[in-house]
């Protein structure tokens, strides 16, 4: 069975344009999660959607947003970029919802801005 | 606040050799997971192992074992035999309930990066 997917694989684009990054989830999976990850720091919670509605939400601000479809893809955007937007953006899904479910990740997508 | 600490930055050995990654964590739930991620340079985080805090029995796989002390509020993982493959960054993380909604988050440590030399 495919891992969770994620595209693309890196970008670069300059301070002020914006983004979307794509993932898949792994066959049968209904939660997604979302995850920076900045050079030499762990990953950090951005939104969690689960059955197509956003269960959860770090501490990011309103230039971060995302939404999950039907099949339970799920898309990031992110407005506005910024310098300190540079980084590895994390995917990951579970079967269901909930603090006991081990989260399985994708690749990433490594984010540059110039 | 939830929050978890791995002091170690960089922890370079010789193949063969044993090595404790350490891991503390802070919550006030009185239910919570732990878990152990592998990031290898390719980026993916491979999950390792996940351990409830009302099961403090330690576990083995293979090379791999951990040390549940709750007393301590640590989450130790040890590698035996370390093998050059081993080399990676590792993360330990805990997971905290946002809110009423059952909804798991992961909260991550700084991460350890091991290095196993030939």
């Amino acid at each position: 069975d495919a891992g969770v997917t994620q595209s693309p694989t890196h970008l670069i684009k300059t301070r002020g344009q914006q983004v979307t990054l794509r993932c898949s989830p792994i066959s049968g999976h209904k939660s997604v999660s979302w995850y920076q990850q900045v050079l030499g720091q762990g990953p950090q919670f951005i939104f969690q959607y689960y059955e197509k509605e956003e269960r959860g939400r770090g501490n990011f601000p309103d230039r971060f947003s995302a939404r999950q479809f039907p099949n339970y893809s799920s898309e990031l955007n992110v407005n506005a970029l910024l310098l300190g937007d540079s980084a590895l953006y994390l995917c990951a899904s579970s079967p269901y919802r909930g603090v006991n479910q081990p989260q399985h990740f994708g690749d990433g997508t490594r984010l540059s801005i110039l | 606040a939830q929050k978890v600490t791995q002091a170690q930055t960089e922890i370079s050995v010789v193949e063969k050799e044993d090595v404790t990654l350490d891991c503390v964590y802070e919550t006030r739930d009185t239910t919570y997971y732990l878990f152990w991620y592998k990031q290898p340079p390719s980026g993916e985080l491979v999950f390792l192992i996940r351990r409830n805090s009302f099961d403090e029995q330690n576990e083995i796989s293979g090379r791999y074992s951990w040390n549940f002390q709750k007393s301590t509020s640590s989450f130790n993982f040890t590698i035996t035999a370390s093998q050059v493959v081993d080399s990676a960054v590792y993360f330990c993380a805990l997971s905290e309930s946002l809110g009423s909604s059952n909804t798991g988050k992961l909260i991550f440590g700084q991460g350890t990066t091991l290095q196993v030399k030939p």
